[in-house]
């Protein structure tokens, strides 16, 4: 299975401003996807990165508010935008290739005060 | 729309006492299942899955999961836990393979008593 890294492991960030995190496989993965998890709760999909496209949100979920790229096989971001505390939550990319186990990256704790 | 309940919120299993996590699922297709368990401050590690064929799944750390479709259930199981099982259990089920990404359970937290 993948290996994913994901970078940083934890920050904390003002209101009104974004935060980037990327994340890399150690080898080529058709899907990723990123996901959140609020404190306390499950997780819930944000979105699907598509290589050298736009990536494919899920319902509640903006591209002004979450831009990602995915510019090659192993390797995307996700900014979270003009951030307010709700944001607050741990970010979690995923990958995987074809039928099969998608890995998780160790998660970003993003605090926002 | 799929959907993943996962009825225990937490549970408590004293350590060598055997372990049932239970889930059900509602989806449309065939269900491609996944169980993942996250520790504290940490990712989610994948413990097994089912896509199809032997309904009885063995998975990592000795744990093995029951696909009954009659009950839309995938309940996980281990025979004797050990004090290291304690962590959030989550079970997903995915369309595709998880090819459009998975829909996660609520998770199970899981306490081991010495």
């Amino acid at each position: 299975s993948a290996v994913i890294s994901q970078k940083p492991s934890r920050d904390i960030c003002q209101r009104g401003t974004s935060l980037t995190i990327q994340c890399q496989v150690d080898s080529q993965v058709t899907m990723m996807f990123w996901y959140r998890q609020q404190p306390g709760q499950s997780l819930t999909l944000i979105a699907t990165a598509n290589q050298g496209s736009e990536a494919t949100y899920e319902s509640g979920f903006v591209i002004d508010k979450f831009p990602i790229s995915r510019p090659n096989l192993t390797f995307s971001t996700l900014t979270v935008s003009n951030m307010s505390p709700e944001d607050s939550s741990i970010y979690l990319c995923s990958g995987g290739t074809g039928v099969g186990g998608y890995t998780f990256g160790s998660g970003t704790r993003l605090t926002v005060v | 729309a799929q959907s993943v309940t996962q009825p225990d919120i937490h549970i408590t299993v004293s350590e060598g006492a055997s372990l049932e996590l239970r889930c059900n699922y509602s989806y449309g297709a065939t269900p491609y299942l996944f169980w993942y368990v996250q520790s504290p401050g940490q990712g989610l590690q994948l413990l097994l899955k089912y896509f199809s064929g032997d309904t009885l799944v063995q998975g990592i750390k000795g744990f093995e999961a029951e696909f009954k479709r009659s009950q839309s259930s995938f309940n996980l199981r281990k025979p004797s836990v050990h004090w290291s099982d304690a962590a959030e259990y989550f079970c997903a089920v995915g369309a595709g393979g998880g090819a459009d990404g998975l829909t996660f359970g609520k998770g199970t937290h899981l306490i081991i008593q010495p």
